[in-house]
């Protein structure tokens, strides 16, 4: 079964780190660009960052560039986000994403939630 | 930064009537040399992920039932629900995936009348 189960969320003070795994399983992870999106509960999806298959490109939204790093190892079959300088618009459930051709996510996860509060 | 709007915010549809999304982005997701519009629509059920319904603006993806499609090229497009059922309600999401960063709609909640 294909699947993906993020992991490493929870409450942690503004200006702490998180970082974020998702652990894929039943399909060849290191063939597919893989994404992080996040949503504040109640509101809508928003993008975060993507990595190719092989780690050697990245990309990121310009609210947490410089702050996020998103990463991945294909031995493991796992991709990370790492968080820091977390502020409380951080706070939200975190998907990892499949993108099938690069393109759209075919397979999601259920979500990590992040919570930035003192 | 593409920007993608839809309309309306919420929508009420009977059961069996036809439901209409709207999406457009601020620029053209319509990649010239291979005559593809780089985007998609996802269906997202309270506590759930989302799902992929649309791909290429028209392309439904496989198991998706054969009453949801899209429509549309360059700036706007449509998913079209042709007759709703009881687990089409559901907030709709479009996204571009023409350039960084891949933006989504805002959402569009789809209810019963």
């Amino acid at each position: 079964e294909v699947q993906l189960v993020e992991s490493g969320g929870g409450l942690v003070q503004p200006g702490g780190s998180l970082r974020l795994s998702c652990a894929a399983s039943g399909f060849t992870f290191s063939t597919y660009w893989m994404h992080w999106v996040r949503q504040v509960p109640g509101k809508g999806l928003v993008w975060v960052s993507r990595i190719n298959s092989d780690g050697s490109s990245t990309s990121y939204a310009d609210s947490v560039k410089g702050r996020f790093t998103i990463s991945r190892d294909n031995a493991k079959n796992t991709l990370y986000l790492q968080t820091s300088s977390l502020r409380a618009e951080d706070t939200a459930v975190y998907y990892c994403a499949r993108y099938r051709l690069g393109f759209f996510a075919d397979v999601w996860g259920k979500g990590t939630p992040v919570t930035v509060s003192s | 930064d593409i920007v993608m709007t839809q309309s309306p915010d919420s929508l009420a549809v009977s059961l069996g009537e036809r439901a209409t999304i709207n999406c457009k982005s601020s620029q053209s997701v319509l990649y010239t040399s291979n005559k593809k519009n780089y985007l998609a629509w996802y269906q997202q059920k309270p506590g759930q992920p989302p799902k992929l319904l649309i791909y290429w603006a028209s392309t439904r993806e496989s198991g998706v039932p054969d009453r949801f499609s899209g429509s549309g090229s360059g700036t706007d497009f449509t998913l079209t629900i042709s007759s709703l059922q009881a687990e089409d309600v559901a907030v709709y999401y479009c996204q571009q995936y023409y350039d960084a960063p891949y933006s989504f709609g805002q959402g569009t909640t789809l209810d019963f009348k």
